[in-house]
């Protein structure tokens, strides 16, 4: 059972726009959401990151915003870049030592110049 | 190092043999995870590390699979007797301290199993 749900593989969005990447969760115990990055053959970077107790974390171009009711999450691109086509991983872990992260399939970004 | 490294980039085994993958955490970074990420799917946590101590070993799919970090800095993920599903990215992250959650990940083995 996938604990943290990506249900759109890819992502289409023209240069400037504002793209917006999805993720849900099921886990209850979950209270620290995390996206990272990923360019092939790279690892994957750490971009910005959500606690429970915020519904919204902002950085630069980068928003995410946390609905604890729906456990869902979402993270805002604006304006996008051809340089933010990349793999973006949605990641959760429940707050406190030894924190695992449990991530989602990931989704393609594409930003079309 | 200013990052998290590992090595080899790529490695190729043939069924049955035995692999050594090494992860160089970033300097003075205390928690150290291994994760398995297998061909278009996200990547899953193996084992867990806290300095020397392996506090987490729940995600090891199979007693092949071994891991240790004997003086809590280096880190070496030891896969026995391979089979052709162990095919994968082996990804090692680092953090600072047990209850920071943001991980910084390496670029990760490739290993593919013949």
């Amino acid at each position: 059972d996938q604990q943290v749900k990506q249900n759109s593989p890819s992502l289409s969005v023209q240069e400037g726009r504002i793209s917006i990447l999805n993720c849900d969760y099921t886990n209850s115990m979950f209270d620290y959401f995390l996206w990272y990055k990923k360019y092939p053959a790279e690892g994957p970077t750490f971009l910005i990151s959500i606690s429970s107790i915020k519904d919204k974390n902002e950085d630069g171009r980068f928003t995410v915003f946390l609905n604890k009711s729906a456990k869902h999450l979402s993270l805002h691109i604006v304006p996008s870049q051809p340089g933010d086509s990349a793999v973006y991983f949605c990641a959760a872990s429940p707050t406190g030592a030894n924190s695992k992260l449990t991530f989602g399939k990931g989704i393609t970004l594409s930003v079309r110049p | 190092g200013a990052g998290v490294s590992q090595s080899p980039r790529y490695k190729v085994a043939k069924r049955g043999q035995d692999v050594a993958l090494r992860c160089d955490p970033i300097s003075g970074h205390v928690s150290l995870f291994w994760y398995q990420q297998a061909l278009g799917q996200g990547p899953e946590f193996l084992t867990y590390f806290q300095n020397e101590a392996q506090l987490d070993k729940s995600g090891l799919p199979s007693d092949r699979f071994f891991a240790e970090r004997p003086e809590g800095s280096v880190s070496t993920l030891k896969i026995q007797r391979t089979q052709q599903e162990d095919s994968a990215v082996y990804l090692c992250a680092s953090s600072l301290a047990p209850t920071k959650n943001e991980q910084f990940f390496g670029p990760g083995t490739r290993l593919t199993v013949l």
